[in-house]
C-alpha cells in the first residue's frame, strides 16, 4: 500500500531534550515537506526536500533541522524543543510526474 | 507562493442543509487546487482536486467544487450535510510550476441534527 508513515504519533517532552520525528514514503517520490497545524493557521510549511540532499526552508523553519540522505526518508529534528513548538505535525510527499500530495497519519507533539 | 484565505472559520449547519465553504487565492497564475478533510482526531483526507479540464469537481460523498480562474476561487458546496461530515476543511492550492502546497486557515463544519 502506498503511504507515508510518521513515527511516533504522540510524543511529550520536556524543554531543550533533543528529539526527531521520522517520516518514510515508499513510492519512490522525490518531493517531501514538512508542515505544522495549529489552530486558526491551518497547515504551514517547515521544510521541504526536492530530492535526496536537496532540502530548503519553508515558511516556519526555525527551532527546526531535517535531512534527506535517502529518497524514502525525510526525518524532522528538533535540537532543543520548546513549548511554542507544541503542535500537530504531518508529513507530505509528492512525484515529479504526479500531482497528488500524500500525506502521513501526523505527530501530536507536545513539549512542557 | 500562493496566499490562500478561507472565509468562515466555522460553520454550523442543520442536518440536511446545504453548506458553502468559500475559499480565494492569491495569484491567477496557472494552479492546482484541493480540498482536504480532517475529521475529528484524524490525518488529513484528500477530499477534491482540480488539476485541469471541467471547473466543476466531485467527490463520492457528495461533495462538490468549482474553479472560478477570473475570481481566483475554488469554493466547495454539499447540498445536503449529514452528522458525519462534521469535520475541519482545509483549501489547499499549489502552482502550477511549483511543488508547494499552500494551505488555508481551515472551516470547521460542525453538523447538528
Amino acid at each position: 500500500e502506498a503511504q507515508v508513515t510518521q513515527n511516533p504519533r504522540y510524543l511529550i517532552t520536556v524543554t531543550g531534550k533533543k528529539l526527531t520525528v521520522t517520516c518514510s514514503q515508499n513510492m519512490n517520490h522525490e518531493y517531501m515537506s514538512w508542515y505544522r497545524q495549529d489552530p486558526g493557521l491551518g497547515l504551514r510549511q517547515i521544510y521541504y526536500s526536492m530530492n535526496v540532499e536537496v532540502t530548503d526552508k519553508g515558511d516556519v523553519p526555525e527551532g527546526y533541522k531535517v535531512s534527506r540522505k535517502e529518497k524514502r526518508n525525510f526525518p524532522l529534528i528538533l535540537e532543543s524543543p520548546s513549548p511554542n513548538q507544541t503542535s500537530l505535525y504531518f508529513c507530505a510527499s509528492r512525484g515529479f510526474s504526479n500531482y497528488g500530495y500524500t500525506f502521513g497519519s501526523g505527530t501530536r507533539l507536545t513539549v512542557v | 507562493a500562493q496566499s490562500v484565505t478561507q472565509l468562515d472559520s466555522q460553520v454550523p449547519v442543520f442536518e440536511e442543509a446545504p453548506v458553502e465553504l468559500r475559499c480565494n487565492y492569491s495569484s491567477s497564475v496557472s494552479v492546482y487546487l484541493f480540498w482536504y478533510v480532517q475529521y475529528p482526531n484524524q490525518g488529513l483526507q484528500l477530499l477534491l482536486k482540480y488539476l485541469s479540464g471541467s471547473t466543476l469537481v466531485e467527490s463520492i460523498n457528495g461533495f462538490e467544487a468549482e474553479f472560478n480562474k477570473s475570481q481566483t476561487s475554488f469554493h466547495l458546496r454539499k447540498p445536503s450535510v449529514h452528522i458525519s461530515d462534521t469535520a475541519e476543511y482545509f483549501c489547499a492550492v499549489s502552482d502550477q510550476d511549483d511543488y508547494k502546497l499552500s494551505f488555508g486557515a481551515g472551516t470547521t463544519v460542525t453538523v447538528r441534527a
